[in-house]
């Protein structure tokens, strides 16, 4: 079955700061991946998806994600973080025939100002 | 655009009582269409899917079910709910490329 790790479960960051979130995922074959973010209080917003192409995605609020396919990981990355990203953020991948999601148990941002 | 509701967004019930939350998404036509749970520090957990009218695909073995009455309309329901059933319940629709996009959730308490 698909699995996905999210190795850091709280990090905590002052402002300014660069954020690397890791994201490993199990399936060999052909996924897309996603990362989540979910503000306090807030729904699940899609940061951004990669499908295919370029491996390096651009997301909103200046987030970016890399795929590496032979370290099956889709890390995200912000050069900057600011006290507003302070919030939960989930790798996901899909898979069946569905295209249902797999995540990650998530990981809890902090940024201090 | 398109748009997806839930409701309920709060929702306290006792044990033994039965459910039902609704879903409804706006704006695109044969979505596929997502339950998921959340349980506090935990990731989501994929409960049912349906990939069209009628056809509904069961993750977990519970005892709650899901139906999905009209092409955007997707419901959860349960006859008899358990302590274990709270939770954060989230609805979701894809299609293509688009999404998964997720709704506002609803907050289950039960008692």
């Amino acid at each position: 079955a698909q699995s996905v790790s999210q190795h850091n479960h709280h990090v905590i960051l002052s402002e300014a700061a660069s954020l690397e979130l890791g994201c490993n995922y199990s399936y060999g074959g052909t996924v897309n991946l996603f990362w989540y973010v979910q503000y306090p209080g807030q729904h699940l917003q899609l940061l951004l998806k990669y499908f295919s192409g370029d491996p390096l995605v651009k997301g909103i609020k200046g987030f970016e994600a890399e795929f590496i396919k032979s370290k099956f990981s889709f890390n995200l990355r912000k050069p900057s973080v600011q006290w507003s990203d302070t919030a939960e953020y989930f790798c996901a991948v899909d898979s069946g025939s569905a295209r249902q999601l797999t995540f990650g148990s998530g990981t809890q941002l902090t940024v201090l100002p | 655009s398109q748009t997806i509701h839930q409701w309920p967004a709060t929702l306290v019930q006792p044990v033994g009582s039965p459910l039902s939350l609704e879903c409804t998404v706006e704006g695109t036509s044969n979505p596929n269409l997502y339950w998921y749970r959340q349980a506090a520090g935990r990731g989501l957990q994929l409960l049912f899917y349906s990939v069209g009218i009628g056809q509904i695909s069961s993750e977990v073995p519970q005892n709650l079910s899901a139906s999905r009455p009209q092409d955007r309309q997707f419901i959860l329901s349960s006859k008899k709910l358990l302590l274990s059933d709270s939770g954060f319940y989230l609805c979701a629709w894809r299609q293509g490329a688009h999404g998964p996009y997720f709704g506002p959730g609803t907050r289950l308490t039960v008692t």
